[in-house]
């Protein structure tokens, strides 16, 4: 089953935060969090794959509640260039078969302006 | 940077004829997904493949899509024949499993299709 994102869209200024949900309804045994820019195709930002797990690249960051079955992507100080749709995938733990299968969420659209 | 390959970017095609998309995952990598992109599905997952072997292609619609690889280097889409509903972007994307902790999915620039 599809994850669930919230919120649908966000809008910024430059220099604030933003939270970007995960939410599955079966259990994960990983989370990939992607960006999409308009035209252009889902960019790789990064994977969780422990419970508790969090992990940073830059000035985004993300945790993974394996218990809670939510990921959550953090954006802190946010700059123009975060703009896009923002993807989780989820890996259920059923192994075999879908060892490596990612289900994307609806995505959530960032808009950060000036 | 490594890649991943499709072609072509865009195709507008009649209804009722055959398409094919074609993908060159990158070099070494094990695991190749087809996903549509629509505005009201989102990112759906077609079909994907482990060493070139089909694993799961239950998002596909039976009648009129096909999945292969034929080697490692080529992964194809075809629909036959096509329907205006079919018009969407089309994503290739391959990766590494098991990756560990800093490998994701890579993605082709997509085909974009256009049945009228």
């Amino acid at each position: 089953q599809q994850p669930v994102q919230s919120p649908q869209a966000v809008i910024l200024r430059e220099g604030e935060d933003a939270v970007i949900n995960c939410s599955s309804s079966k259990a994960l045994y990983s989370v990939h969090w992607y960006r999409q820019k308009h035209g252009e195709a889902p960019v790789f930002l990064m994977i969780l794959l422990k419970g508790g797990e969090q992990k940073g690249h830059e000035k985004i960051s993300a945790s993974f509640n394996e218990k809670k079955q939510q990921s959550s992507l953090y954006l802190t100080a946010s700059q123009l260039s975060y703009s896009g749709t923002y993807f989780c995938g989820t890996e259920g733990l059923a192994g075999g078969t879908s060892y490596g299968k990612l289900t994307f969420g609806q995505g959530t659209i960032l808009t950060v302006h000036p | 940077d490594a890649r991943v390959t499709q072609t072509p970017r865009h195709k507008v095609t009649e209804m009722g004829q055959e398409v094919t998309m074609r993908c060159q995952p990158i070099l070494g990598h094990n695991t190749v997904f087809w996903y549509r992109q629509t505005m009201m599905q989102g990112l759906e997952l077609l079909a994907y493949f482990r060493n070139r072997a089909p694993l799961d292609d239950s998002g596909m619609p039976k009648d009129r899509f096909s999945a292969e690889m034929p080697d490692a280097t080529l992964a194809t889409l075809k629909i036959q024949p096509s329907e205006p509903r079919d018009s969407a972007v089309y994503f290739c994307a391959s990766g590494l499993l098991p990756g560990g902790t800093n490998y994701g999915y890579t993605f082709g620039s997509g085909t974009r299709l256009t049945v009228v």
